[in-house]
């Protein structure tokens, strides 16, 4: 199984700071037929199911803010938010979907300091 | 609107069996996978399993923890898949999400709690 490691596990940003958060893979999610990253990152607020904000480990979903934004190699990636927003208060995941089973990171809780 | 709607969780004993539902509207279904995940309270997501479109086979692919109890089929003209789960243990108390290919639709999740 592919293992996906986050970093930080908590996060607190100012309003209009950058957060950064880390995810490594221990094997690459790179599919080199295609040269697809088979990473996704999602946001998940209480109570509500996950959205899906990044694919393709770079490719913003439709509707999702341009704040946010995704990077990185075969099995190191970053979710980048620009400016942190109040409504940006969530759990962040990131997956993998390179081979069943799919996995997750643990996630990062984001807040506002 | 393109929309998922789980149904069919509950409160079962150990050992029971219960069936999910994963209603789809707004979009072909039959085009597209169904994928479960789920979340136990407080934890993190985790992966069941996946029935891949009929274009794709219409196999299946499961966790390692549910392989063998649970079974994942879909109703294409009904535009339904549902989760099939036997001998369920405590550690299967979790919201069951239903996604589709591409993972960018999600219902509201159905809980399961197992417990005597």
């Amino acid at each position: 199984d592919i293992v996906m490691t986050q970093s930080p596990d908590s996060l607190a940003v100012s309003l209009g700071e950058r957060a950064t958060i880390n995810c490594k893979s221990s094997q690459s999610v790179l599919y080199s037929s295609n040269n697809k990253k088979y990473l996704a990152w999602f946001q998940q607020k209480l109570g509500q199911p996950p959205k899906l904000l990044i694919y393709w480990a770079s490719t913003r979903e439709s509707g999702v803010p341009d704040r946010f934004s995704g990077s990185g190699s075969g099995t190191d990636f970053t979710l980048t938010i620009s400016s942190v927003q109040a409504e940006d208060v969530a759990v962040y995941y990131c997956q993998q979907y390179r081979s069943t089973p799919y996995t997750f990171g643990q996630g990062t809780k984001l807040e506002i300091k | 609107e393109v929309q998922l709607v789980e149904s069919g969780g509950g409160l079962v004993k150990p050992g029971r069996s219960l069936r999910l539902s994963c209603a789809a509207s707004g979009f072909t279904f039959g085009e597209n996978a169904v994928i479960w995940f789920r979340q136990a309270p407080g934890k993190g997501l985790e992966w069941v399993g996946f029935i891949r479109s009929k274009t794709y086979g219409g196999t299946a692919e499961y966790a390692a923890s549910v392989k063998g109890r649970f079974t994942i089929s879909s109703d294409d003209p009904k535009s339904i898949a549902y989760l099939q789960m036997n001998s369920l243990k405590t550690e299967d108390t979790a919201v069951y999400y239903c996604t589709r290919s591409g993972m960018d639709v999600w219902g509201q999740g159905t809980t399961v709690i197992v417990s005597s």
